[in-house]
């Protein structure tokens, strides 16, 4: 089936910088998602793109669809030690199907 | 308040015993869907469905079974025959499919089954 590659799978941190991280498809996706997942919660949609190219932001957030329609990714700046988490790339089609990449789980050190 | 609800939140049973997952919402969303987490797996879809009275499988549904009676609610059953069914298991539901766009899901809480 459709398979999501989302790197890198986990990083490292300090309190402050930037994180970027991204997800790559060998097919192409009409819509682009990204979540976050705190320990033993449902993941919560952070961002959703829906046009090849489309630059949106969430505060901190910024999230980009690729040209290509098989790529997306995620950035956060200025990193605070509540965005520690799981953060899962999706990807949707008209048929409703939605495919998770594996995650990427962000540690901030003290 | 408008949302996903799943219960119950754990669930332990017995190896060899089905159990059933409960999934309803009240956002008035068209499709719904199982997934299933396994630690470093990410999320890996079990079935879903677009419309009441139809569903589909999705990656891993062997061992599993659904249904789709009303719009709300999509309970999802562990059978005796899904081989390491200790994982969680989480809801989602989703809008109609607006022109020229994919979808987005929103998520339950999630419910930890045990099978011991």
């Amino acid at each position: 089936g459709q398979q999501l590659n989302q790197s890198p799978q986990s990083m490292f941190i300090q309190e402050g910088e930037d994180v970027s991280m991204n997800c790559t498809s060998s097919s192409i996706f009409n819509t682009w998602l990204w979540y976050k997942q705190d320990p033993g919660e449902g993941p919560v949609l952070l961002i959703a793109l829906y046009k090849a190219g489309e630059l949106t932001s969430n505060g901190r957030l910024t999230a980009q669809f690729g040209i290509t329609r098989k790529d997306s990714f995620l950035n956060i700046s200025a990193s605070i030690p509540s965005d520690v988490g799981i953060y899962f790339c999706a990807g949707s089609n008209r048929d409703d199907k939605i495919i998770f990449g594996k995650g990427t789980r962000l540690h901030i050190l003290p | 308040d408008g949302g996903i609800t799943q219960s119950p939140k754990y669930l332990f049973r017995k190896e060899g015993q089905n159990v059933t997952l409960s999934c309803e919402q009240n956002l008035n969303h068209d499709a719904m869907y199982w997934y299933r987490q396994d630690p470093g797996q990410g999320l890996r879809l079990i079935y879903y469905s677009q419309i009441v009275n139809d569903f589909q499988k999705g990656d891993i549904a062997e061992g599993y079974s659904v249904s789709r009676e009303k719009k709300e609610s999509f309970p999802l059953t562990v059978t005796s025959a899904q081989k390491n069914p200790t994982a969680f298991y989480l809801c989602a539901s989703s809008p109609a499919l607006r022109a020229g766009r994919g979808t987005e899901a929103f998520f339950g809480q999630g419910t930890r089954l045990t099978v011991v």
